[in-house]
């Protein structure tokens, strides 16, 4: 069965930078682009962006445009989201996703909750 | 970027009464609009996608409808397990977007 699987919690400080991971399995891996979204506390969703890790093509959004890298490691069908630059707002929990048929977006990991304190 | 509005932002409704959410594009995404519902300290989980049709293992009971920019899901007889947050994400153009959310809860 299709399982996205990602990092412990994490806590950071303003400024510092966060790299949470996700494990895929049960799928080939290559053949469907991962997202990453970002929810923070009580709010709604926020696509950040994706990467297709057959082709290594990545898209983010403007939001997080140059606060943002998504990677992936094909021989361990990881996929990987790091922000830098942490603020406080940016406490929330963030998921990876599978992109799925049509405009779906059909399977996505448990969440990693990233805490940003002094 | 393509907005997604959705409304109402809370119903109170009953076990077996119905509820219908709406969700409105500021411009056309065809039919690709999909439906999640998400419970407190759970990810998303897909509904509906294309606008309407019925992810796999989702009951009967739910529906979308909608093309262009106006969209519903319906939810016909309420059960105790579907009292959540439902929201709607747009495939048509990257930035991919979400609504606001629409929160069902029990009256």
């Amino acid at each position: 069965q299709v399982q996205l699987v990602q990092s412990g919690a994490e806590v950071k400080k303003p400024g510092a930078s966060v790299k949470v991971s996700c494990k895929a399995s049960g799928y080939t891996f290559s053949g469907y682009h991962i997202h990453w979204m970002r929810q923070a506390p009580g709010q709604g969703l926020e696509w950040m962006g994706w990467v297709n890790p057959n082709t290594g093509a990545t898209k983010y959004a403007e939001k997080f445009q140059g606060r943002v890298t998504i990677t992936w490691d094909m021989s361990i069908t990881t996929a990987y989201m790091e922000l830098s630059s942490l603020r406080s707002d940016d406490t929330a929990v963030f998921y990876c996703a599978r992109d799925g048929v049509g405009s779906s977006i059909d399977y996505w990991g448990q969440g990693t909750l990233v805490t940003v304190s002094s | 970027e393509i907005v997604l509005t959705q409304s109402p932002a809370t119903l109170s409704l009953s076990p077996g009464e119905s509820a219908t959410l709406s969700c409105r594009a500021s411009q056309s995404v065809g039919s690709y609009l999909a439906w999640y519902q998400q419970k407190p300290g759970q990810a998303p989980r897909l509904l509906i996608y294309d606008a309407s049709i019925r992810a796999t293992g989702i009951p009967a009971r739910f529906s979308g409808g909608g093309s262009g920019t106006d969209f519903t899901l319906t939810i016909t007889s309420l059960e105790p397990e579907d009292f959540a947050v439902f929201y709607c994400q747009h495939r048509s153009t990257l930035p991919l977007t979400f609504g606001g959310g629409t929160r069902v809860d029990i009256k």
